[in-house]
Formats: C-alpha cells, sequence, structure tokens
C-alpha cells in the first residue's frame, strides 16, 4: 500500500512565524502535491512538483513556497504565517498521471 | 480549463436508502474523472475512477458511477447506504496529459438511523 505521510496532524502557529509542513511519500512516486482544503470551496492546489528541484505553481501559491530536495519529501513553506492561512493541508503524491494517493492532513491554525 | 460542479453541498439520506451524488465536468477535451472520499479527520480515499472503455465503473464500498459525455456527468449512486458512508464526497477530473486534478466543493453525505 502507498503510504503518504504529513510530519503533524495539528499545528497551530503565531502570524509572521515561518511554517515548514513536511511530507514524505513511501512508493518512489514521480508527482507530488500540495493542496489547502476549506469548506465550500474543496481543495486547490497550491505547488506540484514532477521531479526532484522541480516544482510548478497551482492556482493558489501566493505566500507559499516548497522544496522538493529529495523524491520521497516535498515540503511546503508559509514564509511569514498570516491568519488567512489558516486551514487543511492535504499532501499527495501519483506515479502516472491519474491517481493521487493522499496523507491524512494537517490542519494549521495561525493566531 | 476544467471545473467541476457538485450541486449539492449535503445530502442526508436514511440507512439502507439509496443515493445518487451529482457531478458535472466541463472541459474542452477528454478528460479523467474520479470520486474520493474523506472520512472524518483523515485524508482522501480513492472510490473509483473512470479512464476510458465502460462507461459505467464500480468502486469499493458498494459505489458506481456512470460517465454521461453528452451530459458532461459522472454521478455516483449507491443502492443501499450504511451509517459508515456517513463522509464527504468529493468529484474530480484531470487532463491525461497533465498531472493536476481539479475538484469539486464537495458532498456531504449524513446517513442517519
Amino acid at each position: 500500500d502507498v503510504k503518504v505521510t504529513q510530519s503533524s496532524r495539528y499545528l497551530v502557529k503565531r502570524t509572521g512565524e515561518k511554517v515548514f509542513l513536511e511530507c514524505v511519500q513511501d512508493m518512489d512516486h514521480e508527482n507530488m502535491f500540495w493542496y489547502r482544503q476549506d469548506p465550500g470551496l474543496g481543495l486547490r492546489l497550491i505547488y506540484f512538483s514532477y521531479d526532484v528541484k522541480m516544482k510548478e505553481k497551482g492556482d493558489i501559491p501566493e505566500g507559499y513556497s516548497v522544496s522538493r530536495e529529495k523524491k520521497e519529501r516535498f515540503s511546503l513553506i508559509l514564509e511569514s504565517a498570516s491568519t488567512n492561512q489558516t486551514s487543511m493541508y492535504l499532501c499527495a503524491s501519483s506515479e502516472s498521471r491519474d491517481v493521487q494517493f493522499f496523507g491524512p492532513g494537517t490542519r494549521l491554525t495561525v493566531l | 480549463a476544467q471545473s467541476v460542479t457538485q450541486l449539492d453541498s449535503q445530502v442526508p439520506v436514511f440507512e439502507e436508502a439509496p443515493v445518487e451524488l451529482r457531478c458535472n465536468y466541463s472541459s474542452s477535451v477528454s478528460v479523467y474523472l474520479f470520486w474520493y472520499v474523506q472520512y472524518p479527520n483523515q485524508g482522501l480515499q480513492l472510490l473509483l475512477k473512470y479512464l476510458s472503455g465502460s462507461t459505467l465503473v464500480k468502486g469499493i464500498n458498494g459505489f458506481e458511477a456512470e460517465f454521461n459525455k453528452s451530459q458532461t456527468s459522472f454521478h455516483l449512486r449507491k443502492p443501499s447506504v450504511h451509517i459508515s458512508d456517513t463522509a464527504e464526497y468529493f468529484c474530480a477530473v484531470s487532463v491525461p496529459s497533465l498531472q493536476k486534478l481539479v475538484f469539486g466543493t464537495g458532498t456531504r453525505l449524513l446517513v442517519s438511523p
């Protein structure tokens, strides 16, 4: 079974802090994705990566950056957290261009 | 660009009743179609997918969906729901040449005794 793990299930940070969300997959997948999930808005793509050190902007990249130094790890970085970044963050990975496998999510609260 | 519409934000149903969750999409090119389920406090799990071939697709937990190209729909159905089916259901599309998924806003299925 594919396993996608995220470093924290719940995280509370203060406005202006730098926040790192980590995602690790164990299936040697090429593609990795970061989404945020908000009520009534579904999932929105922040960034994705199709190879080590490669990244592509998704639909809502503003205020975020990413890092992929190793194939199995994809990090989402909030350079200066703001209250409007309070959300559920979901990481996913895929090999082919169809099924994505999701992690359990990190619920981030920015105070 | 592709888009997905899930018109029903919430669907209440009694246990053992049939259910249909609606999904319509918009795309100028052929797409792949997916249904994912999210149980409380968990990530998303694939229910079923349509890539090509038979338009009736069977998934896990007794769910099925039918791809209707003329109506650009991919509705999810189950003939008899259980309490344990209470969850949020997301429809998604992708273009075969791209890696990205576009999700609908989700439908919360509430099954009561």
